[in-house]
């Protein structure tokens, strides 16, 4: 158990809908990371917040959203989804703004797109 | 640009030893880790190289030539539950981001 949470762990939906997943960081890590995981494309980052603020960006698409709040956690909000947008969604956190800094990957949400 | 490239999958007997190499192009390198992900699980963490050498950690060991853009995982006495994938991921340059490969599939057998 790494302490990171999120929730849910499985969601199904359809196309065009938006969702929202949730994550809990370790606590007292300041950071949260967001990536996607599919099955042709392995881990790809989306972004990072630290302490509220965005950090770094990676390859987000803008129908996806994130933010973290005051007592740290995490959503990241997904929109007129597509079949491709399937997918395991990894929240990590780490206790520093570097991304040298250890990760620490909580179980994931399971999002299937029918 | 960048490219991470590692076997997508590797076959071992248990109490073998299995070297899983990793070589990279990057624009700008800051660190490489590690990571063992079990079907359907997180990623865990293994080991992080920024510097030139081997880091030994009981059963597993990582190396690392930033020279050559190459590292490699080696696994000693394999059991069973090691079966797992393999990520080898790269800190781009000083943007922050940790650039993953696809990952090496590792099986082991009895």
């Amino acid at each position: 158990d790494s302490g990171v949470t999120q929730t849910p762990k499985h969601l199904i939906t359809a196309t065009g809908q938006r969702v929202t997943l949730r994550c809990s960081p370790r606590s007292g890590d300041l950071s949260v990371y967001w990536y996607q995981q599919s099955l042709d494309q392995g881990l790809q980052f989306l972004i990072q917040y630290y302490n509220g603020e965005e950090r770094a960006k990676g390859n987000i698409l803008e129908r996806f959203s994130a933010q973290q709040f005051p007592d740290l956690h995490s959503e990241l909000n997904l929109s007129s989804l597509e079949l491709g947008d399937s997918a395991l969604y990894f929240c990590a956190s780490s206790g520093g703004t570097s991304v040298t800094n250890e990760q620490f990957f909580g179980p994931g949400t399971r999002l299937t797109v029918l | 640009g960048q490219n991470i490239d590692q076997p997508t999958e590797m076959t071992a007997t248990e109490g073998a030893i299995v070297q899983i190499n990793c070589t990279y192009q990057t624009s700008g390198f800051n660190g490489l880790f590690w990571y063992q992900q079990h079907a359907g699980e997180a990623p865990t963490f293994l080991s992080y190289n920024v510097l030139d050498g081997l880091e030994e950690k009981g059963r597993f060991s990582s190396f690392l030539s930033r020279s050559k853009g190459y590292s490699y995982l080696l696994l000693k006495e394999l059991q069973m539950k090691d079966s797992a994938s393999y990520l080898c991921a790269v800190i781009r340059g000083a943007t922050n981001k940790l650039i993953f490969g696809t990952g090496t599939l590792l099986a082991v057998q009895p």
